[in-house]
């Protein structure tokens, strides 16, 4: 079956730093990967999506890559802020729901 | 923008109550979902459905029922509840499809007590 795992361990950063949180999959290769941003005691809120043939995805100091042959998912948040301080979920699009990893979170130091 | 309306941000219930969680969408999408959340287990879901009347069960579904009488309505349904059931819930929506169609718009969750 199908599996997607994130690093449980939270991320702590100095502001201005690059994020960097990994997506890993076993088994099928999904044809897209959603990422979301959770705050603490909200619902998610989707951020980006990728497709399996496109290496990277952009959105102003958001950065998404997918290599099919790793079989990871890298987030990249540039000139971090404390404000990007949440937890992140990785999903992967199977279809007709979505099977999310359980999250890193990332703390943003000012 | 899509609006996914929880009618509780909390709700506080005792052991063997049935108790409705309620969830409005405004955008006419298809797909609505049911999960929970828990520290350390992330998002499981627990129902969904493509249609009005329709209804799948998720990974967890032991415990729950739903019902989709009308397109933008989705209801979780605890029979009895239990205090293992406490939790934050959460409902979503999304067109049918893939890519950018299953983009999942949810709410801002229920916290939900059984003592």
């Amino acid at each position: 079956s199908q599996k997607i795992e994130q690093n449980s361990e939270a991320l702590n950063i100095q502001e201005g730093k690059t994020a960097t949180l990994t997506c890993n999959y076993t088994n099928y290769s999904p044809a897209y990967l959603q990422w979301y941003r959770q705050d603490p005691g909200r619902g998610p809120v989707f951020l980006l999506l990728i497709r399996e043939n496109e290496k990277e995805k952009r959105k102003e100091r958001l950065k998404v890559t997918f290599d099919t042959t790793l079989k990871q998912s890298l987030f990249h948040i540039t000139a971090s802020q404390p404000a990007d301080s949440a937890t992140y979920l990785c999903a992967w699009d199977s279809s007709y729901k979505l099977i999310f990893g359980s999250g890193t979170r990332l703390l943003v130091r000012p | 923008d899509v609006k996914v309306t929880q009618s509780s941000r909390y709700l506080v219930k005792r052991t063997g109550e049935k108790v409705f969680l309620e969830c409005v969408q405004d955008m006419d999408h298809e797909n609505m979902f049911w999960y929970r959340q828990d520290p350390g287990l992330g998002l499981r879901l627990i129902y969904f459905s493509y249609d009005v009347k329709m209804k799948e069960k998720g990974d967890i579904p032991e415990g729950y029922s739903v019902s989709r009488e009308k397109k933008e309505r989705f209801s979780l349904i605890l029979e009895s509840a239990s205090t293992n059931q406490t939790s934050m819930y959460l409902c979503a929506s999304s067109l049918s499809g893939q890519g950018a169609r299953n983009i999942q718009y949810f709410g801002a969750g229920t916290r939900l007590s059984v003592l």
